[in-house]
């Protein structure tokens, strides 16, 4: 079965610092990764997903993702840190290409970006 | 744009009470889900559903039932509902080719019981 593990409850960071965001994935079969941000008292919203294309994927809000096969790894990147970016950040993964899907989410990182 | 309503933001009910959550999408997705979320544990799969009047167990069913009468409208039901069925609840819908990934999620409900 899927799983993903999110590394760090909790990433701080400055404005306009690098963002790093660990996600590892465990899958028997290719999967599909997404990366889902929640702004508070708000539901989840896509933020970019991996399906087997390009391994560097971009997303909104200026995000990527690389797919790195060897180090299972999708891990969420932004050169610099917005005060808008401060929100709660899901990674998810499902088996690809095996009928019908259900996504399996990580714990979550909450992002805080001080001044 | 694709829109997922749920119809309470915030329910607060007591321990023994029957509670309807109502989710309806405006997309005509096949593909219907609830989802628990609670903080450290990120979210878990408690039913999905289809196709109309379908249902499969998630993760978590035990303590839930789920309604699906019609293709826009997914209602989680708590039969008796107890202290630690306390959390946020998330409604997300999709295509039937899921293996896109995307869920459309609404706003959550956050139920407290006490």
């Amino acid at each position: 079965a899927q799983s993903v593990t999110q590394l760090g409850s909790h990433v701080s960071v400055s404005e306009g610092a690098l963002v790093l965001l660990r996600c590892n994935y465990s899958s028997s079969v290719p999967p599909y990764l997404f990366w889902y941000v929640q702004y508070p008292n708000q539901g989840l919203q896509l933020l970019l997903k991996y399906t087997s294309a390009a391994t560097l994927v971009k997303g909104i809000n200026g995000f990527e993702a690389e797919f790195k096969k060897s180090e299972t790894s999708f891990h969420l990147t932004k050169p610099s840190a917005h005060m808008s970016d401060a929100a709660e950040y899901f990674c998810a993964v499902s088996e690809g290409n095996t009928g019908f899907q259900k996504l399996v989410f990580g714990t979550g990182t909450r992002l805080l970006v001080s001044p | 744009d694709v829109k997922v309503t749920q119809s309470s933001r915030y329910l607060v009910k007591r321990t023994g009470e029957k509670v309807f959550l109502e989710c309806v999408q405006d997309m005509d997705h096949e593909n219907m889900f609830w989802y628990r979320q609670d903080p450290g544990l990120g979210l878990r799969l408690i039913y999905f559903s289809y196709d109309v009047k379908m249902k499969e167990k998630g993760d978590i069913p035990e303590g839930y039932s789920v309604s699906r009468e019609k293709k826009e409208r997914f209602s989680l039901i708590l039969e008796s509902a107890s202290t630690n069925q306390t959390s946020m609840y998330l409604c997300a819908s999709s295509l039937l080719q899921v293996n896109t990934g995307e869920l459309f999620f609404g706003e959550g409900s956050r139920l407290t019981v006490l």
